[in-house]
């Protein structure tokens, strides 16, 4: 069964601090990853693509580790506006659009 | 900037009764996907569609069927609605930009209530 793994949390960190989410996934074929992330009663928004061993946007990055089938996420001086739930999400594999999405790991940032 | 619309953000039916979800999306993209979301099961799919016409069945169809007749509408049909059909949907689609690439946008959903 193809499935991705995340911690549930919840995260609870202090404004500004570094936090990092890890997340496994079980089909060696994926090569697409993807970070989502989703406000509470609202839909999933892409975050950030993964297609190589990372990417980095402003305060986020992610990472790709293939070998052991892990993608990492994180987040640099976090701001209360990150709060969210995150979502870890890979390519079924093959040419077909499908993705596996993990059940998120949710975060909240304190004043 | 991807465009994915739905019909309703609340619906509230009775069981038995046939509901329609419909979806929208303006990229021209090629693939839709139909999901419900139900708390600490995360996202699953229900059906998706790969063209006009086609449709594949996802994790758990039963109890849905789909309808795609146009390149930019895909609709999910709940033919008797039950009180566990209670859920969030999520329509998204996605277009084949560049080789092996698969993003997926998604519509604000339906919060569908069967009392």
């Amino acid at each position: 069964r193809k499935e991705v793994e995340q911690d549930p949390g919840p995260f609870n960190v202090p404004e500004g601090a570094t936090v990092a989410f890890n997340c496994t996934y079980s089909n060696s074929a994926s090569q697409s990853f993807f970070w989502y992330r989703q406000d509470c009663r609202k839909e999933p928004k892409l975050l950030m693509s993964v297609y190589s061993s990372g990417n980095e946007d402003g305060r986020f990055t992610a990472q790709l580790n293939r070998a052991s089938q892990y993608i990492s996420l994180l987040i640099r001086d976090s701001k209360l506006s990150d709060s969210a739930t995150y979502l870890c999400v890979a390519h079924y594999g093959g040419s077909q659009g499908n993705l596996i999405f993990g059940k998120g790991t949710k975060l909240s940032v304190k004043p | 900037d991807v465009k994915v619309t739905q019909s309703s953000r609340y619906l509230v039916k009775r069981t038995g009764e046939k509901v329609f979800l419909e979806c929208v999306q303006d990229m021209d993209h090629e693939n839709m996907f139909w999901y419900r979301q139900d708390p600490g099961l995360g996202l699953r799919l229900i059906y998706f569609s790969y063209d006009v016409k086609m449709k594949e069945k996802g994790d758990i169809p039963e109890g849905y069927s789909v309808s795609r007749e146009k390149k930019e509408r895909f609709s999910l049909i709940l033919e008797s609605a039950s009180t566990n059909q209670t859920s969030m949907y999520l329509c998204a689609s996605s277009g084949l930009r560049d080789r092996g690439r698969y993003e997926q946008y998604f519509g604000p959903g339906t919060r569908l209530t069967v009392t």
